[in-house]
């Protein structure tokens, strides 16, 4: 099974950058995944990690460390349509099921 | 490319009512999953198909829960009867094989049981 972990709640100011920490605990990792969902909407695919160390796209960066089970993303240059909520996955190896952190709401304010 | 499709968007019942989601994955699509969302929680995983065969159903409450994907394309999710813990949002997504990396959702529907 999997037991993840990433903060509830976060506010930074437009401009600039926010860090969303997720630690997990799994059986057999084959994977992180970080979706971005506004509210009432669809989670859309941000990143994925299977390998340590970091993986840039853009203004958003995400870093794995399986040794210690952490993963963080990167969101630089806010903008105020960033404000959603962040959500850290991992899946399995035997059997790739997705399992879901509760998600991290990110707040910018001007 | 159109994305996953799901409708309704927004459902309203009152207990011990039936209630039936529909989904269209991305054309091509081999996978499909439905997902249960709770206010404040991330996805939990009901069921996923491989084209219109279950892999995995462990975590449905198959006592109230169903789902089928009859042709291995679109697929149906249905409650009954449904229970105030029931209110949540149901996510549909699908990828394009059991082991591929992404996996694209639907915007869901949302259900209220009164």
């Amino acid at each position: 099974g999997q037991n993840i972990d990433q903060p509830t709640e976060m506010t930074a100011t437009e401009g600039a950058i926010v860090q969303i920490n997720c630690t997990y605990q799994t059986s057999g990792f084959n994977g992180l995944f970080w979706y971005q969902q506004h509210a009432g909407e669809a989670p859309t695919f941000l990143s994925y990690n299977v390998l340590d160390g970091l993986e840039e796209k853009g203004r958003f960066s995400s870093f794995l460390s399986r040794s210690k089970g952490y993963s963080y993303l990167l969101l630089k240059e806010l903008q105020m349509k960033d404000s959603a909520s962040y959500l850290c996955a991992v899946r399995d190896r035997s059997d790739y099921k997705l399992s879901f952190g509760a998600g991290t709401t990110v707040t910018v304010r001007a | 490319e159109a994305g996953v499709a799901q409708s309704p968007r927004y459902k309203i019942i009152e207990k011990r009512q039936s209630v039936a989601f529909w989904c269209n994955p991305i054309s091509g699509h081999a996978t499909l999953y439905w997902y249960q969302q709770i206010l404040g929680q991330g996805p939990k995983l009901l069921i996923q198909f491989q084209n219109n065969g279950v892999v995995d159903d462990s975590q449905l409450p198959k006592d109230r829960f169903s789902a089928e994907r009859l042709k291995g394309v679109d697929s149906t999710l249905k409650i009954q009867p449904a229970k105030l813990e029931d209110s949540a949002v149901y996510l549909c997504a699908s990828s394009f094989g059991t082991s591929s990396n992404i996996q694209y959702f639907g915007a869901g529907t949302r259900l209220s049981v009164l």
